[in-house]
């Protein structure tokens, strides 16, 4: 069956330190990848996307991601991390083509960052 | 951007009784939708793929005479929890894909509690 693992299930990290969470999905065919963020209280957001072309990502608010098909992964990373970024992160893969792919999401990551 | 507006966000209902959540993508025609379910501190399950016209595809393990979906038009699918009872209470939120760029855009969700 198909799946998405996030590594990290909470992450403290102090602000300016650098931020990394780990994916990694099982899906043999086309796959679109996103990960999006919730803060407390709120709905879900995209911070980026990977559908094809360049591996890297950026997405909004300095975020970014690493495409890597042998390995089966699209972590997230941000070199300097703010207070403001403490929310919870899902990364999630689209299956197949068209409009009709569904979206599975991983388990999240809580990411607490201390000022 | 594309926008999707769920109602309601909050409803408390008796056990037993039946409630409806609506779906609407506002700017954009969406042939699919997603349902998924949120628990507390968890992450989202997709539930079922509501397809424009006909019949919601289910994931294993959802019930689909208790979690009735409809999507009777380009821009609106609704859930319907029948018989609600305090399991049942979660956090439901709707998605639904643009078929422009094969984003999914995600609703507020909507907070049941079934007492």
């Amino acid at each position: 069956a198909q799946s998405v693992s996030q590594h990290n299930h909470h992450v403290i990290l102090s602000e300016a330190a650098s931020l990394e969470l780990g994916c990694n999905y099982s899906y043999g065919g086309t796959v679109n990848l996103f990960w999006y963020v919730q803060y407390p209280g709120q709905h879900l957001q995209l911070l980026l996307k990977y559908f094809s072309g360049d591996p890297l990502v950026k997405g909004i608010k300095g975020f970014e991601a690493e495409f890597i098909k042998s390995k089966f992964s699209f972590n997230l990373r941000k070199p300097s991390v703010q207070w403001s970024d403490t929310a919870e992160y899902f990364c999630a893969v689209g299956q197949g083509s068209g409009n009709t792919g569904k979206l599975i999401f991983g388990q999240g990551t809580t990411l607490q960052v201390k000022p | 951007g594309a926008v999707v507006s769920q109602h309601p966000s909050r409803v408390i209902c008796k056990s037993g009784t039946s409630v409806k959540i609506e779906c609407r993508s506002l700017d954009f025609q969406a042939t699919t939708m997603f349902w998924y379910r949120q628990f507390p501190k968890q992450s989202l399950m997709l539930m079922a793929t509501s397809n424009e016209g006909s019949k919601a595809t289910y994931e294993q393990g959802v019930e689909k005479d208790k979690f009735l979906i409809n999507h009777a038009s380009l821009t609106l699918s609704t859930l319907t929890v029948t018989s609600a009872h305090p399991e049942d209470s979660s956090f439901y939120i709707c998605s639904a894909r643009d078929v422009r760029d094969y984003g999914y855009t995600f609703g507020s969700g909507t907070r049941l509690t079934v007492v």
